[in-house]
Formats: C-alpha cells, sequence, structure tokens
C-alpha cells in the first residue's frame, strides 16, 4: 500500500515544453485532485476528478489540462510551459465518495509533490 | 466565496514553550469543515485534523490541542511544551463540503514555525 504517489518528483523544462504530471492511488479512492504550491500562496487547486470519468476546474486551471484515467490514475498535463507554472504540484484523493465522507478522518491524502522549474 | 486566513507568516520560538497558531475562515455555508495540515522540511502534507462546524467542542491530542469558535471564525492551533521536531509550515484549510469536497480545499498561506533549541 503505498499511498498516493507522483511521478517525477523534480522536472525543470524550458518555456513551451510540454509534460505530463502522472498521480496513482492504491486505495481504491474515488476523488482525486491537483494543486499547486507557490511560496506564501498555499496550496491552489488546479482540477479535480469525483468520479472515474469526470473532471471539473478549480481555482486556477488555465494552461493546463488533466486525464482522469482510470479510478487509479489522474494525470496533470502542461502543453506549453510557462515560467508561471514554477511551482511544487500536489496530487491528493479522498477514500470515500463525497456524500458518504462525514467521518473525522475524511480529508484529502496528499502525494509528495512534484517540484517543477520552467525555465 | 471561502476564505482563510493565517495572519502570522512566522514564529520563532524555543522550544518547550507553547505556541499557538492563528487561523480565521470566512464561509457563507452553515454547514462547513475545517482543517489542519503540517508540512514538514521534506515537504509531504500531513494531516492532523478535521472539524466539523456542527461540533465546537475542543480536541487534544496528546501536546496538540485546537479551539473552535464559530462566534469568532477561527480554529486555532496551539502546540503545548513544543519540539524542534514541531519545526514546520503549518496550513489551516476550510471545505463547504465532507471530506475536502468535490471542489477542494480552500488553503490559508500557512504559518512557518520555528522551534529554536
Amino acid at each position: 500500500n503505498a499511498g498516493v504517489t507522483q511521478t517525477p518528483k523534480f522536472q525543470v523544462l524550458k518555456t513551451g515544453q510540454s509534460m505530463t504530471l502522472q498521480c496513482a492511488q492504491d486505495m481504491n479512492h474515488n476523488s482525486m485532485y491537483w494543486y499547486r504550491q507557490d511560496p506564501g500562496m498555499g496550496l491552489r487547486l488546479i482540477y479535480y476528478s469525483a468520479s472515474e470519468g469526470t473532471t471539473d476546474k478549480g481555482e486556477v486551471p488555465n494552461g493546463y489540462n488533466v486525464s482522469r484515467l482510470n479510478k487509479r490514475e489522474f494525470s496533470l498535463r502542461l502543453e506549453s510551459a510557462a515560467p508561471s507554472q514554477t511551482s511544487v504540484y500536489f496530487c491528493a484523493s479522498i477514500p470515500r465518495p463525497l456524500k458518504l465522507a462525514g467521518g473525522p478522518t475524511d480529508t484529502q491524502y496528499f502525494g509528495p509533490g512534484t517540484r517543477l522549474t520552467v525555465l | 466565496a471561502q476564505k482563510v486566513t493565517q495572519a502570522q507568516t512566522e514564529i520563532s520560538v524555543v522550544e518547550k514553550e507553547d505556541v499557538t497558531l492563528d487561523c480565521v475562515y470566512e464561509t457563507r455555508d452553515t454547514t462547513y469543515y475545517l482543517f489542519w495540515y503540517k508540512q514538514p522540511p521534506s515537504g509531504e502534507l500531513v494531516f492532523l485534523i478535521r472539524r466539523n462546524s456542527f461540533d465546537e467542542q475542543n480536541e487534544i491530542s496528546g501536546r496538540y490541542s485546537w479551539n473552535f469558535q464559530k462566534s469568532t471564525s477561527s480554529f486555532n492551533f496551539t502546540i503545548t511544551a513544543s519540539q524542534v521536531v514541531d519545526s514546520a509550515v503549518y496550513f489551516c484549510a476550510l471545505s463547504e463540503s465532507p471530506g475536502g469536497g468535490a471542489d477542494g480545499l480552500t488553503f490559508g498561506k500557512g504559518t512557518h514555525l520555528i522551534i529554536q533549541p
């Protein structure tokens, strides 16, 4: 049981290059999320997927696309990277369907993060 | 719109001192959920606690305690007898849906806590 995993851990891109950040969870979680963390900004939601086959925009979706490939995997793609996308990216998932998630430990569980630098 | 304010950008205390991290939130919903996460220097996010708006009981877990006051829209976090290992960035977060919601968590900007030996 590896929890939420992200690859790669570090990446350096040149402006205009594309790449895909991978996220997978082995806990049979339903909902998955992508956040970015910038210095002094906390975390901001980019996209989320409430269930397999569905995705929705969060607070800062511009410049990104996502794919919920199956229940385990939720990828984030940068089609044409820009320096403003330099950030730490976190993937998260939640154990139970949202309508059932009322317990004290029902929360989002985060991956280790991907540190992305765009030059 | 939701908002979480952590006014303390950085706090530095000497080991064994007590320290309180402030969190003030704004939401229009009558039912909402509050969270605290810890981010140690290694970078991962560690879940500490979740509190539902309809449960105003304070929580104590070892050296950690949380004071939830709806009247002042605050959810403060106190570490008693701080230790160097408590050094981290602490985030308060809010959601209008259980478990972090359909639209994710709204995070504060974090408080960097430094515990000096």
